[in-house]
């Protein structure tokens, strides 16, 4: 069974220039979250999906951020305008449910900018 | 709201030495308590779950325990190996959310 895949695995950018990443959860997952990991910090959970519907974004920067899921498999997350302080790894995980559900995490696309 | 607090950052310790990496959690539902660990360049992995059912928890000569009247986990192994250097998180889990504990970096030296 494949696992958790993103793309691309790095990232650099200019203050100001946009980005996306890509995630493709583990076939069967209907939870799919992103999260953000500064470095040398514990990740912190961005948004999460189940299927298509976005249940928590509480955590999302919304003037700069964005993130969709639209046949509720697949899921971008895109960063519009990005600053220095976006630096970070960005993590995408997938699951069964939530709650008491073991999460499947990719490798992370680590994004620097400059 | 659901919070975890994990307050060894960093722990060395010698090989064969005894670990233990204590988290305390707050709660007004009925969590499940897991331990992730992540090594460098890779996405967290589940290492341990715990329920309010079963207490207890182990795997890899690792256990994990927690205590609902302290309402606290830990997470503890008899004696480390270098190739258990990396960071442990202790995660939170309860219905519609999740919340990371700020890992303990642990290095195990030969």
């Amino acid at each position: 069974e494949a696992g958790v895949t993103q793309s691309p695995r790095y990232a650099v950018l200019q203050e100001g220039q946009a980005v996306s990443f890509w995630c493709d959860p583990i076939s069967g997952h209907d939870t799919l979250y992103w999260y953000q990991q500064p470095r040398d910090q514990g990740p912190q959970l961005l948004v999460y999906f189940r299927d298509e519907a976005v249940i928590d974004n509480s955590q999302l920067p919304s003037d700069r951020f964005s993130a969709v899921r639209p046949k509720g498999t697949n899921s971008t997350l895109k960063i519009q305008s990005a600053k220095q302080g976006d630096t970070a790894t960005y993590l995408c995980a997938s699951s069964l449910g939530t709650g008491g559900y073991e999460q499947y995490f990719g490798p992370g696309t680590r994004l620097t900018v400059l | 709201g659901n919070s975890v607090t994990q307050m060894q950052g960093q722990v060395t310790l010698s090989e064969e030495e005894f670990l233990f990496i204590n988290c305390t959690y707050s709660t007004t539902g009925y969590p499940t308590l897991f331990w992730y660990v992540q090594y460098p360049g890779e996405g967290p992995q589940l290492l341990l779950k715990v329920t309010t059912a079963n207490n207890k928890g182990s795997s890899r000569g690792f256990e994990a325990t927690y205590d609902k009247g302290t309402t606290s986990f830990h997470l503890q192994k008899a004696s480390v190996q270098e190739s258990d250097s990396a960071v442990y998180y202790c995660v939170l889990g309860d219905t519609n959310k999740v919340v990371f504990g700020t890992g303990t970096r642990l290095q195990v030296l030969p």
